[in-house]
């Protein structure tokens, strides 16, 4: 069974600073992976998905995240933070067709 | 509509009471699922519908619990004899593939008192 872990349930980072948040996952297969964004009081977002053409994925806002088969990560970084990042991130993990299962999120502030 | 729509946007309920969520998912999509959210316990995966697959029951916490789609369109999540731990964002999400992006409805903020 597929499984995902966030490292750290809140990050805080100053504006301009890199954000890296972490994702680690388990799959027993070649998985797809997601990061998805919920501002606040607002619904969830596509942020960039990784389907095994690139290991390197570029997504909406600056966000981008690269595909570590051997070390069984997917990484989300953005290399200056902006006060409007400010938001609960999600990683994801879909076995190639089967159910997607989320990570417990990691909310990000941004400090002025 | 543009959006996967979801009925009612809050549902306050007494403990014991039986509650059904609607959920219209987007025109074509032929995958959809149900999430449950409540604070700092993340998106809780609950069942999950493909095509004409019998459903990914696997994640719905109790017999209690049940949900079905009809059509291979809307979805009705039903919750019976609601408990206090009940009380949660129940989220809608559609896909047009099994591996495509999930598009997600605004949620049915459940309160069981």
């Amino acid at each position: 069974a597929q499984s995902v872990t966030q490292l750290g349930s809140h990050v805080s980072v100053s504006e301009g600073a890199l954000v890296l948040l972490r994702c680690n996952y388990s799959s027993s297969v070649p998985p797809y992976l997601f990061w998805y964004v919920q501002y606040p009081n607002q619904g969830l977002q596509l942020l960039l998905k990784y389907t095994s053409a690139a290991t390197l994925v570029k997504g909406i806002n600056g966000f981008e995240a690269e595909f570590k088969k051997s070390e069984t990560s997917f990484h989300l970084t953005k290399p200056s933070a902006h006060m409007s990042d400010a938001a609960e991130y999600f990683c994801a993990v879909n076995n190639q067709g089967g159910k997607l299962i989320f990570g417990q999120g990691t909310e990000l502030s941004v400090k002025p | 509509g543009a959006g996967v729509s979801q009925s009612p946007s809050n549902k306050v309920t007494e403990k014991g009471k039986d509650v059904e969520l609607r959920c219209d998912p987007i025109s074509g999509h032929t995958a959809l699922y149900w999430y449950r959210q409540s604070l700092g316990q993340g998106l809780e995966f609950l069942i999950y519908f493909q095509g004409n697959s019998a459903p990914d029951k696997s994640g719905l916490p109790s017999d209690r619990f049940s949900a079905e789609r009809t059509g291979g369109s809307v979805s009705t999540l039903t919750i019976q004899r609601t408990q206090q731990e009940d009380s949660a964002v129940y989220l809608c999400a559609s896909s047009p593939s099994p591996t495509g992006e999930l598009f997600f409805g605004e949620g049915s903020r459940l309160t069981v008192l």
